[in-house]
């Protein structure tokens, strides 16, 4: 079975900064996806970021990117230039590709809390 | 916000009442999830389907029904709960493929639930 850990329960940072959310994982898989969801106070789980396992190339997206440790199993979520808005629940999850089935389970981490302060 | 909808977003019921929750997706997809989310838990995936069938059910009790008229609609009934069923119930949609590749879930906003 796999697991997903983030070890940081809460985090802040100041406006502007950047932060860095730490996950790990423990799979025998060797293909797979690596996501991070925010969940703001609102409670729509939005999607973030993603990565596929094969690919060594670091995603990003806009603000967002990952730093992604295949043989270390990290998957860490750099925020740049952190705004109010950005304040939120952030979960890392983790998802085992089937061959088939066509449905695929995601495994979550427990979250980070972030605050972003003015 | 996206192109998944859940209603009621709050529910309150006693241990004896009978309640549905329903969630639509718009985006076309083939998979639906119902997730549970209790505090300082993880998300719990507690039934998927894919093209209506239903291919997992992690263990849920008999209390929580499952049911998927189609595509775009998930129902999840509940009969008896528990004060211990209360939780955010979120659902969620994927493309749903036979092909082995990893598929983005996309959230509902969640029903907030309390069983007295």
């Amino acid at each position: 079975a796999q697991t997903v850990t983030q070890s940081q329960p809460e985090m802040s940072v100041q406006e502007a900064e950047t932060v860095t959310l730490s996950c790990t994982y423990d799979t025998s898989e060797n293909n797979y996806y690596l996501f991070w969801y925010k969940q703001p106070p609102s409670r729509q789980m939005i999607l973030v970021i993603r990565q596929e396992a094969y690919k060594q190339q670091n995603a990003t997206e806009n603000r967002f990117s990952v730093n992604f440790q295949k043989a270390a199993k990290s998957f860490s979520l750099k925020i740049s230039d952190s705004q109010l808005g950005d304040t939120a629940m952030y979960f890392c999850a983790f998802m085992k590709l089937y061959s088939g089935a066509g449905s695929y389970q995601l495994t979550f981490g427990k979250g980070t809390k972030l605050s972003v302060i003015p | 916000e996206t192109g998944v909808t859940q209603t009621p977003r709050h529910l309150v019921m006693g241990m004896t009442n009978k309640k549905s929750l329903k969630c639509e997706q718009h985006l076309g997809h083939n998979a639906m999830y119902w997730y549970k989310q209790s505090a300082k838990k993880p998300l719990e995936l507690m039934f998927v389907y894919n093209f209506k069938e239903q291919t997992e059910n992690n263990s849920v009790p008999s209390r929580f029904s499952p049911e998927c008229p189609n595509s775009s609609h998930l129902f999840l009934h509940l009969h008896t709960l528990q004060p211990e069923d209360s939780a955010l119930y979120l659902c969620a949609s994927s493309q749903g493929t036979l092909a082995g590749v990893g598929e983005t879930q996309y959230f509902g906003p969640g029903t907030r639930l309390l069983v007295l």
